[in-house]
């Protein structure tokens, strides 16, 4: 069975610095992997979609690689804002499931 | 706004009342899923609709049944809850339930609570 794993659980940083978020998958048979940020309370936002083809998909100041070999995947955030803060949820398919991590909790302090 | 709209947001309830919560995608997709998250776990899947067709049921308990009258909407009703079940339910949707089923897009969650 797949399982995913984000380390580490949580991350403070200050305002302005660059940062990565990890994800690990144990089954690198996967279809997409799905990048998402959750605010407390709230639904989750998809991010970014990486294709079991593609290596890296960039949206604004986000950056996700994916290294399916190696089990792999990164969130880079550049130039961190207050406003990133939320935890940040990944998600592989394998087969027809999506399996999540438990996700990173990040705070930008201003 | 993600295309995808759910009520009642919150929901409080007594172990013996009946409710049911509502997901409706505006998407045009054909695959439909409710996700319960509890604090600290992974999303877990209870079930997945695929043109309205139930084909996933995580083993579900019985006091939580769904509802796919058509591709665009979905429903979760609720009876004889347990005080474990308070949690985030979380609906989603995707173009098709299939290998490569494409982007997942979430509602906004409905906060349940069980007294």
């Amino acid at each position: 069975k797949q399982e995913v794993t984000q380390i580490p659980a949580a991350l403070s940083v200050p305002e302005g610095e660059n940062l990565v978020l990890n994800c690990s998958f144990t089954d690198s048979a996967i279809y997409n992997l799905q990048w998402f940020r959750q605010d407390p309370g709230k639904g989750l936002t998809s991010l970014l979609l990486i294709q079991s083809s593609q290596r890296e998909q960039t949206s604004g100041r986000l950056n996700a690689s994916l290294d399916k070999s190696s089990g792999r995947s990164t969130l880079y955030i550049a130039a961190s804002q207050p406003g990133d803060s939320a935890t940040y949820l990944c998600a592989v398919i394998t087969g027809n499931q999506f399996y999540f991590g438990t996700g990173t909790s990040l705070t930008v302090i201003p | 706004e993600t295309g995808v709209t759910q009520t009642p947001r919150h929901l409080v309830m007594g172990m013996t009342n009946k409710k049911s919560l509502k997901c409706e995608q505006h998407l045009g997709h054909n695959a439909m899923y409710w996700y319960k998250q509890s604090a600290k776990k992974p999303l877990e899947l209870m079930f997945v609709y695929n043109f309205k067709e139930q084909t996933e049921n995580n083993s579900v308990p019985s006091r939580f049944s769904p509802e796919c009258p058509n591709s665009s909407h979905l429903f979760l009703h609720l009876h004889t809850l347990q005080p474990e079940d308070s949690a985030l339910y979380l609906c989603a949707s995707s173009q098709v339930m299939t290998a490569n089923t494409g982007e997942l897009f979430f509602g906004e969650g409905s906060r349940l609570t069980v007294l």
